[in-house]
């Protein structure tokens, strides 16, 4: 597709279960985030892959919490005995990344949002 | 630590208004500034962007300059049209963060025709 797509635009589930989010990023691009964004605030950041690796994972909050991106490109988030303090909409962005330098330019998906009742 | 705060909305304008939305930020060293926008049921979108200071973005009638002497990236636009209803966020990024953008909590724009 055109844009970063997200799946499932809204996931409900029970405390203590596994919930996967899946990001489909814009082809080509070799950056992908993820931020979750809680009702009334902005985007927090969880993690950042360039390629296949994580660049940068220290804005996850705790262990329950893991990502991957194993061919580099569509990312899983998996989140495991989820809390109802985890309810937010989870975003995915992708940027290009030129020469060691980022344009800073990212491109969102509509997000999923987790709602755990 | 890095932070961005927003003025308070929601903001609530008739069409042909001047818009202001206020953005200071807290970095050290010398962030890029950004404004996203995010439209009824869309993903964020990158409005406009400034990357030193006193540098102006500008995109679609908006304005943004970069004021490193008060730490300031307040948005502006001249009159505003009821297809600019949206949540606007200011970010900023730090030069030795790769991409992560620290994000403002967004400020809610309705504009009535």
């Amino acid at each position: 597709g055109a844009g970063v797509s997200q799946t499932p635009s809204n996931k409900v589930t029970e405390k203590g279960k596994y919930v996967e989010l899946r990001c489909d990023p814009i082809s080509g691009h070799t950056a992908l985030y993820w931020y979750r964004q809680s009702l009334g605030q902005g985007p927090e950041f969880l993690i950042y892959f360039q390629g296949t690796g994580a660049a940068d994972d220290s804005g996850l909050p705790n262990d329950r919490f893991f990502a991957v991106r194993p061919e580099g490109s569509v990312s899983t988030l998996k989140i495991q005995r989820t809390e109802r303090g985890d309810s937010a909409v989870y975003l995915c962005a992708s940027s290009l990344k030129t020469s060691g330098v980022n344009t800073g330019e990212l491109f969102f998906g509509e997000g999923s949002r987790l709602t755990v009742l | 630590g890095n932070s961005v705060t927003q003025m308070e909305g929601p903001v609530t304008l008739s069409e042909e208004a001047f818009l202001t939305i206020n953005c200071t930020y807290t970095a050290t060293g010398y962030p890029s500034l950004f404004w996203y926008v995010q439209y009824p049921g869309e993903g964020l979108q990158l409005l406009l962007k400034a990357t030193k200071a006193d540098d102006k973005g500008s995109n679609k009638g908006f304005e943004a300059t970069y004021r490193k002497e008060t730490t300031s990236f307040h948005l502006e636009k001249g009159s505003v049209q009821v297809s600019d209803s949206a949540v606007y966020f200011c970010a900023l990024r730090r030069e030795t963060s790769g991409s992560r953008l620290t994000f403002g909590e967004g400020t809610q724009l309705t504009v009535n025709p």
